[in-house]
């Protein structure tokens, strides 16, 4: 597609249920980029991928965020049991290489956790 | 801790003025700067960038200046118009052998009034 893609754009789950947030980058894009954007905060880094190798996973917050790309195209950001703090807007970004202009974002799945 | 700090959470700048948005860092590795822009319910998107050996770049109504001593960037428009209301984010990057992530700050909401 043209741009970045995420599904589904709103997500309210019970604490403790477990949620499975989609992205389909631009195609052809090796990079792919997982942001957490909590309410008034920037983004953070949650992870990184090089098509579909997992090579940076420093950011998740804990062990019950899990990501895959297994196919280094969509990928697949999993949160079990989900707790308050989960609550923000997951951004997933894209990008051809390491290119000087930033990487593409998609618009975000806003997860509230009730 | 944060790494990229913009210390305005807002401005207000008449149309046709100058508007200067101010980011501050600590990270003396960051080799990459950049700015994005984010309208709600949208994901950011790239502005302008600048390496960490220069110290401007233009490009159109936008200019960044980058002051590596006093660990000090910041983004100028003008002539400022109101379809640049939105919030503005300052990011920084480090390469390491994984690729890079980057650093984000909390944003500025910059409103342009007629």
């Amino acid at each position: 597609g043209a741009g970045v893609s995420q599904s589904p754009r709103y997500k309210v789950a019970k604490r403790g249920q477990d949620v499975a947030l989609r992205c389909d980058p631009i195609s052809g894009h090796v990079s792919l980029f997982w942001y957490q954007q909590a309410l008034g905060q920037g983004p953070e880094f949650l992870t990184y991928f090089q098509n579909e190798a997992q090579l940076d996973k420093s950011g998740l917050p804990s062990d019950r965020f899990f990501a895959e790309r297994p196919e280094g195209s969509v990928s697949t950001l999993k949160i079990q049991r989900t707790q308050q703090e989960d609550s923000a807007v997951y951004l997933c970004a894209s990008s051809a290489d390491t290119t000087q202009r930033g990487y593409t974002f998609g618009s975000g799945t806003r997860l509230t956790v009730v | 801790d944060q790494q990229v700090k913009q210390n305005s959470p807002s401005l207000s700048v008449q149309e046709g003025r100058i508007s200067i948005l101010n980011c501050d860092y600590t990270n003396s590795m960051f080799d990459y700067f950049l700015w994005y822009k984010k309208y709600p319910a949208e994901g950011p998107t790239f502005l302008i960038s600048i390496s960490s050996i220069k110290d401007k770049n233009e490009d159109g109504r936008f200019t960044v200046f980058l002051n590596k001593s006093a660990k000090h960037l910041s983004l100028h428009i003008v002539p400022s118009q109101p379809g640049d209301s939105a919030v503005y984010f300052c990011a920084a990057r480090t390469l390491s052998n994984s690729g890079y992530a980057l650093n984000f700050g909390k944003g500025t909401s910059l409103l342009v009034t007629p």
